[in-house]
């Protein structure tokens, strides 16, 4: 069946550090890929997405590239701030169908 | 314009009652769909709503239900509550559902607690 699976955290960072969040995913098709972030308190908002191999998304410095060949899909960005802390979900969806979330990962950031 | 609403915000329930949680969608969207998270279980997919019509459902007992209207609002139920039903529910918008070109928005969260 599909799935995803994502590092465990929780992770902790210092300011402008380098961030990587490990997803890969198992798929029967050929779906669109995801990340999400969620801060305290509030809903799952879209942080970016790809919708075929080889699609680089990205937004507000975070970008990830659809890997079909190692079915990966992994979270980067080049230099963290204490408000990316939050918890980030990779996700995995086809269309007209639901999505299929990963356990999220809990990123602390510290001045 | 506004985002997702749901409410309430807080339920606390007991064992055995029923309960039910609103979400009005962004003004425009046709499709809602509602999650379940826990610790434990993470985001499990509940059921979408497109046009009033229940287009997909996830592996739930008959116990939790959902409808929507034609303003697209919609409500989903869950009866006989457990323990084990104590989660945050979310619930998201988008225009279609078409996950590949329709970016979905979620509402903050019902937070339902089964004592």
């Amino acid at each position: 069946g599909d799935s995803v699976t994502q590092m465990e955290g929780p992770v902790t960072l210092s300011e402008e550090a380098f961030l990587t969040i490990n997803c890969t995913y198992t798929a029967t098709g050929y779906p669109s890929l995801f990340w999400y972030v969620q801060y305290p308190g509030e809903g799952l908002q879209l942080l970016l997405k790809a919708t075929k191999a080889d699609d680089k998304g990205s937004n507000k410095g975070f970008e990830a590239t659809y890997r079909k060949e190692t079915t990966s899909f992994h979270l980067e960005k080049g230099s963290v701030q204490v408000s990316d802390s939050a918890v980030y979900f990779c996700a995995l969806s086809y269309t007209g169908n639901q999505f299929y979330f990963g356990t999220g990962t809990s990123l602390t950031v510290i001045p | 314009k506004a985002g997702v609403t749901q409410t309430p915000r807080y339920l606390i329930k007991t064992r055995g009652q029923q309960v039910t949680l609103s979400c009005s969608p962004i003004s425009g969207h046709r499709s809602v769909s509602w999650y379940q998270q826990t610790p434990g279980q993470g985001l499990q997919f509940l059921f979408e709503y497109f046009s009033e019509t229940q287009r997909n459902k996830g592996n739930f007992p008959g116990r939790f239900s959902g409808r929507q209207f034609s303003n697209s609002r919609s409500e989903m139920n869950v009866s006989t509550l457990e323990l084990g039903d104590s989660a945050l529910y979310l619930c998201a918008s988008g225009f279609d559902g078409d996950r590949a070109r329709d970016t979905q928005y979620f509402g903050p969260g019902t937070r339902l607690t089964v004592l």
